[in-house]
């Protein structure tokens, strides 16, 4: 099956600056990819998505990038704060596009 | 909207109990779907449906069972309850095949 995994569990980032969170995935066909952010106790909540027909999508103070040579995505968050801290995660659709596939997720905390 | 619900928040169950899990979307979404993630994980998907009377398994869906017999709910069954199966239970909606729209969880301890 597909693997979708992060290089790195946690980052700690000082209020203020910016944050890259990156993810690597195996299914060269998977052609749709979304970003979550999953604060402690509740369910996952879309940030961004990005098709595989793009490299690039920006949204407020967030961007994903799709590298698709390397089958690698990252999100980037400007001017991180507090309430950013949280675990992301990103997904990518099936070779049908009805199952997604997460990855283990990455801890982000926001030192004030 | 009340977006995607789901019922109980939290559930104790003994070895070999069965339970119901109870989602139910306001949205008028034609996808739905359950979601298991284990501590420190990701979500491993269980079953999804594609609208009403079609569902189908996921990446894990042995010990469960799932119905869609209308386009709001999506119940997920728990036959013979084992304790590999504690974990936090997540049901999502989408109106297509991409933003999907997740409810607060189930937490369910099997002892």
């Amino acid at each position: 099956g597909e693997s979708v995994g992060l290089h790195l569990p946690t980052l700690s980032v000082q209020e203020g600056d910016n944050s890259i969170i990156n993810c690597a995935y195996s299914n060269s066909a998977s052609d749709y990819f979304i970003w979550y952010k999953q604060e402690s106790g509740k369910g996952p909540q879309f940030i961004i998505d990005i098709r595989s027909n793009m490299d690039k999508r920006q949204g407020q103070r967030v961007t994903v990038l799709l590298n698709k040579t390397v089958k690698h995505l990252s999100l980037q968050i400007a001017a991180t704060q507090p309430g950013d801290s949280a675990v992301y995660f990103c997904a990518e659709t099936s070779n049908t596009g009805n199952q997604f596939y997460f990855g283990t997720g990455t801890s982000l905390t926001v030192i004030p | 909207n009340a977006g995607v619900t789901q019922t109980p928040k939290f559930r104790i169950l003994k070895i070999g109990q069965s339970m119901t899990l109870q989602c139910t979307q306001d949205m008028n979404h034609n996808y739905m779907y359950w979601y298991r993630q284990d501590p420190g994980m990701g979500l491993k998907l269980i079953y999804y449906s594609v609208g009403a009377g079609i569902t189908d398994k996921g990446e894990v869906p042995n010990g469960y069972n799932v119905s869609r017999s209308t386009t709001e709910d999506f119940p997920l069954r728990l036959e013979l309850a084992a304790p590999s199966q504690t974990s936090v239970y997540f049901c999502a909606s989408s109106p297509r095949k991409e933003t999907q729209y997740f409810g607060p969880g189930t937490r369910l301890l099997v002892l």
